[in-house]
C-alpha cells in the first residue's frame, strides 16, 4: 500500500483566498483524522470521520474550515476565506481502528500551508 | 476534557539508555500510544499500551500504570538516527489526544 496520500506537499496562498487540501487514506481503513501542528499549538486534532461520518469536528477552529469526505477513499479539508494565522502543517491519518489501538494511526506526509 | 504533560526536551549520548516520562488527564481512558516524528516528516506509531506493564519492541520499551496516569517510553542503545521528537498520545472516547512533544537530543 502506498500509505496515506495528501496533496498538496506545499501549499502558498494570499489571505482570503480558498484551500483546499486532500487525502487519500489507506484502503480498507474506516477512521479518518485531520490534524494541525504548530509550533504554539502542538498537534491538534480538527475532526475526524468513522465509516465516513463525521464524529466529532470539536476541534475545527472556526466555520471558515469545513471537512468533507465523500467516499472511503477520499476526504478535503477546505478553508474560506484563509487568514494568515492558519499557516501550519495540515496532517491527515487513517487508523483501522477510531482509537488508534495496536495499529495506530498513519500519517500521511503532511502540507504545510502558508498564507501571506 | 484531555491533557498530557511530557518534558519538553531531553539529551543523551549514543549508546545510553533515555526515558521519556508522560502523565495524563483522559475522561474514558483507554490506552497511551507513542510516535516518533523526524524535522520535516509526519509522526510514525511506535506501540501502544492499554493494560499496565512493559511493552517491548526491539530498542523501545512504552510503560504503563493506570492508577498513576503515568507511562514512559524507553530507548535502549541510542543512535544518532533517534534524534526526534516523541509524543505521547493518549486515547479516550473515540479522540486521541497528543501531547506536546518531547525532543530527543543525541550526541555523539
Amino acid at each position: 500500500d502506498a500509505g496515506v496520500i495528501q496533496s498538496p506537499r506545499h501549499e502558498v496562498t494570499e489571505m482570503g483566498q480558498e484551500v483546499t487540501l486532500r487525502c487519500k487514506p489507506i484502503s480498507g481503513h474506516n477512521s479518518l483524522f485531520w490534524y494541525r501542528q504548530t509550533m504554539m499549538r502542538g498537534l491538534e486534532l480538527l475532526i475526524y470521520f468513522n465509516n465516513n461520518v463525521p464524529i466529532d469536528d470539536s476541534g475545527m477552529p472556526e466555520d471558515r474550515f469545513s471537512a468533507k469526505m465523500p467516499n472511503a477513499s477520499f476526504s478535503t479539508l477546505k478553508i474560506q476565506p484563509s487568514e494568515p494565522r492558519d499557516s501550519a502543517v495540515y496532517f491527515c491519518a487513517s487508523s483501522l481502528d477510531a482509537g488508534g489501538g495496536s495499529y495506530g494511526y498513519t500519517f500521511g506526509s503532511g502540507t504545510r500551508l502558508t498564507v501571506v | 476534557g484531555q491533557s498530557l504533560e511530557q518534558p519538553s526536551e531531553v539529551t543523551a549520548v549514543e549508546g545510553a539508555i533515555v526515558q521519556i516520562n508522560c502523565t495524563y488527564q483522559t475522561s474514558g481512558f483507554y490506552g497511551l500510544s507513542w510516535y516518533q516524528q523526524h524535522d520535516g516528516g509526519a509522526p510514525t506509531f511506535l506501540s501502544y499500551n492499554a493494560l499496565d506493564g512493559l511493552e517491548e519492541t526491539g530498542r523501545f520499551s512504552s510503560f504503563l500504570s493506570r492508577s498513576d496516569s503515568y507511562g514512559y517510553l524507553l530507548l535502549q542503545e541510542l543512535q544518532m538516527k533517534d534524534s526526534a521528537s516523541y509524543f505521547c498520545a493518549s486515547t479516550g472516547g473515540f479522540k486521541t489526544i497528543f501531547g506536546a512533544g518531547t525532543r530527543l537530543f543525541v550526541k555523539a
